[in-house]
């Protein structure tokens, strides 16, 4: 099986903070994607990337950088955290390009930024 | 508007009965994808659908392209089909709806 895992369930970090989430993906995908998932709103796209060292913007990159220095690994970093950052952020995996073969997502990280 | 919405956003029914979930979308899609989402964050993908229907276990899904419009059934339903159930839209990138929280009591 596919395993996209994600380095933690539960986080909760200060306001200002400079906060790593990280995803591992073990199938050799190329392309992986940071979601935020809030009540309402459904999962919104962060950034993605699609090849090691490539990234592209999504519909809320603002406040959010990443970095993907190897294949199976894919950071988000959230420079300065803020109380609106609180949110479920979810990573996922694909083999073909934005998903067309569908998703691998990891358990999620639920931030809480104080 | 979202190009993929879902309806009911909440839905609760008794054991045995038998649900409905909707998504419309108002984009063209090459595929739509109906997820899993259990307490707790983790979501499973269920079915991957360009045309027709597809069935696993007691879910049943059909798509009508000319409609623009999906559904997910469960027969029989049980409490631990108790999950968050998303829609995603699929063109050039993948769009989704807000969800639908489905609650089966025993």
């Amino acid at each position: 099986d596919v395993k996209v895992t994600q380095s933690s369930r539960y986080l909760v970090k200060r306001t200002g903070e400079k906060v790593f989430l990280e995803c591992v993906q073990d199938m050799d995908h190329e392309n992986m994607f940071w979601y935020r998932q809030d009540p309402g709103l459904g999962l919104r796209l962060i950034y993605f990337s699609y090849d090691v060292k490539m990234k592209e913007k999504g519909d809320i990159p603002e406040g959010y950088s990443v970095s993907r220095e190897k294949k199976e690994r894919f950071s988000l970093i959230l420079e300065s955290a803020s109380t609106n950052q609180t949110s479920m952020y979810l990573c996922a995996s694909s083999l073909l390009v934005m998903g067309y073969d569908g998703y691998t997502f990891g358990s999620g990280t639920r931030l809480t930024v104080v | 508007k979202n190009e993929v919405e879902q309806s009911p956003q909440n839905l609760t029914a008794q054991e045995g009965e038998f649900i409905t979930i909707n998504c419309s979308y108002s984009v063209g899609i090459s595929a739509l994808h109906w997820l899993q989402q259990h307490p707790g964050g983790g979501i499973v993908s269920l079915f991957m659908l360009s045309s027709g229907k597809k069935k696993h276990g007691r879910l049943i899904a059909t798509i009508n392209i000319q409609e623009k419009h999906s559904s997910l059934h469960i027969t029989a339903s049980h409490p631990r089909d108790s999950a968050v159930y998303i829609c995603a839209a699929n063109n050039n990138d993948m769009r989704f709806g807000a969800g639908t929280r489905l609650t089966v009591k025993p």
